[in-house]
């Protein structure tokens, strides 16, 4: 069964630009979540999609957005980039059950110059 | 609002050693505990899934343990090796659920 899987791997763009990102969840997933993982500070939540509605956001400005299509993939938009927002962006998936884990994928890793 | 302290930062042990690392929480209103590793510029690889009502939880050499009362977690290594190298993230999982993480431990095995 396949896992996670997040493209691209890798992302260079300079500062104003719009930075997409993708994630498709393992068969069966509704949920995706987006974690940001900068340098010095830490994964910290960025978005949780389920069931192609946005549930809940972590303290982040409206200039980082997204989706969540019929497929239950995901986009991360991250609009008007600033260098800060250089960083491994995470993604998990996980089934509706508290219980369970989050899945997570193997990341893009965003440059802004 | 819950926040996550792994004690140490960093930690480097010779091969063979027994260690442990530790994680504390400030809301006790959890649903599970969860220990990650991560290697340099990877995603994160789940190692142990604490359940809040449970009170450990062992995989190989690897055992973790839950005290949601104090808000601690440890996770204990047994036999240390090279490849064990990497950093360990603790992550709490509450009603909001999002997961919160510690800043980890960065552990390093030498040969």
């Amino acid at each position: 069964e396949a896992g996670v899987t997040q493209s691209p791997t890798h992302l260079i763009k300079t500062r104003g630009q719009q930075a997409t990102l993708r994630c498709s969840p393992i068969s069966g997933h509704t949920s995706v979540y987006w974690y940001q993982q900068a340098l010095g500070l830490g994964l910290q939540f960025l978005l949780w999609y389920d069931e192609g509605e946005e549930r809940n956001r972590g303290n982040f400005p409206p200039r980082f957005s997204g989706r969540q299509f019929p497929n239950y993939s995901s986009e991360l938009n991250v609009n008007a980039l600033e260098l800060e927002d250089s960083a491994l962006y995470l993604c998990a998936s996980g089934g509706w059950e508290r219980q369970e884990t989050q899945y997570f994928g193997p990341g893009t890793r965003l440059l802004v110059l | 609002k819950q926040e996550v302290t792994q004690i140490p930062a960093a930690l480097s042990v010779p091969e063979g050693e027994n260690l442990v690392l530790n994680c504390s929480f400030t809301d006790s209103a959890i649903y599970n505990l969860q220990w990650f590793r991560q290697d340099p510029g990877k995603g994160l690889t789940s190692l142990l899934l604490i359940q809040s009502s449970q009170r450990e939880q062992t995989s190989g050499r690897l055992n973790a343990s839950l005290d949601k009362s104090s808000g601690r977690s440890t996770l204990y290594i047994a036999a240390s090796q090279p490849g064990d190298s990497a950093t360990y993230l603790c992550a709490v999982r509450g009603g909001s659920e999002k997961l919160v993480f510690g800043k980890g431990t960065k552990l390093t095995v030498n040969p």
